[in-house]
């Protein structure tokens, strides 16, 4: 079976840095790899995704994340945080139906 | 459209009531699933279907039981909960092969 690990419970960070999300991931098969966004009270939301092809991915809302398939990673990345960002974010591997999800990283954004 | 769709946001319940929770999605999909999810964890699979049969049940209790009347619905009937299943029950979609899930807003549950 696919597991995840985030490595990070929670990420502080001031406005306008970077932010780095790590996620490692366990497999004995191909996966699907995922970034889903949790607002207070909210469903998850996706970020991104890595299916195939290129292994760096990007979101509209200026994240990126990047397959690490040696590295069996999957690290999400923003260069410039905004306090809206503030948020949990949860990394996901996926094989046919069965997703799998890390424990979570909050991320904190603070002015 | 990538809309799924769950009813109601909040239910409050007592361990003997029976209630059921919906979700709906018309995106075309042929896979949807539960979660559980407690306050600061990450979802828990629950069930999944695809083309409406079941196909992962996650060894969940027999007094949630879901059922799938149609590509479009998915239901959660509860009876006889306990305290330690109030949560956030999430519903999604997908296409049936995997890829991208879409998930709902979400009911909060509160068992009494």
């Amino acid at each position: 079976a696919q597991s995840v690990t985030q490595l990070d419970s929670q990420v502080p960070v001031f406005e306008e840095a970077p932010v780095e999300l790590r996620c490692n991931y366990s497999s004995s098969v191909s996966v699907y790899l995922f970034w889903y966004v949790q607002y207070p009270n909210q469903g998850l939301q996706l970020l991104l995704k890595y299916l195939s092809g290129s292994t760096l991915v990007e979101s509209i809302n200026g994240f990126e994340a990047e397959f690490n398939k040696s590295q069996t990673s999957f690290h999400l990345r923003k260069p410039s945080v905004h306090i809206s960002d503030t948020a949990e974010y949860f990394c996901a591997v996926s094989y046919i139906n069965d997703m799998r999800f890390g424990a979570g990283t909050r991320l904190t954004v603070k002015p | 459209d990538t809309e799924v769709t769950q009813t109601p946001k909040h239910l409050v319940m007592g361990m003997t009531n029976k209630k059921s929770l919906k979700c709906e999605q018309h995106m075309g999909h042929r896979a949807m699933y539960w979660y559980k999810q407690k306050a600061k964890k990450p979802p828990e699979l629950m069930f999944v279907y695809s083309y409406e049969k079941l196909s992962i049940n996650e060894s969940v209790p027999s007094r949630f039981s879901p059922e799938c009347p149609n590509s479009s619905l998915l239901n959660l009937h509860l009876h006889a909960l306990q305290p330690e299943d109030s949560a956030l029950y999430l519903c999604a979609s997908s296409q049936p092969r995997g890829d991208t899930q879409y998930f709902g807003p979400g009911t909060r549950l509160t068992v009494l």
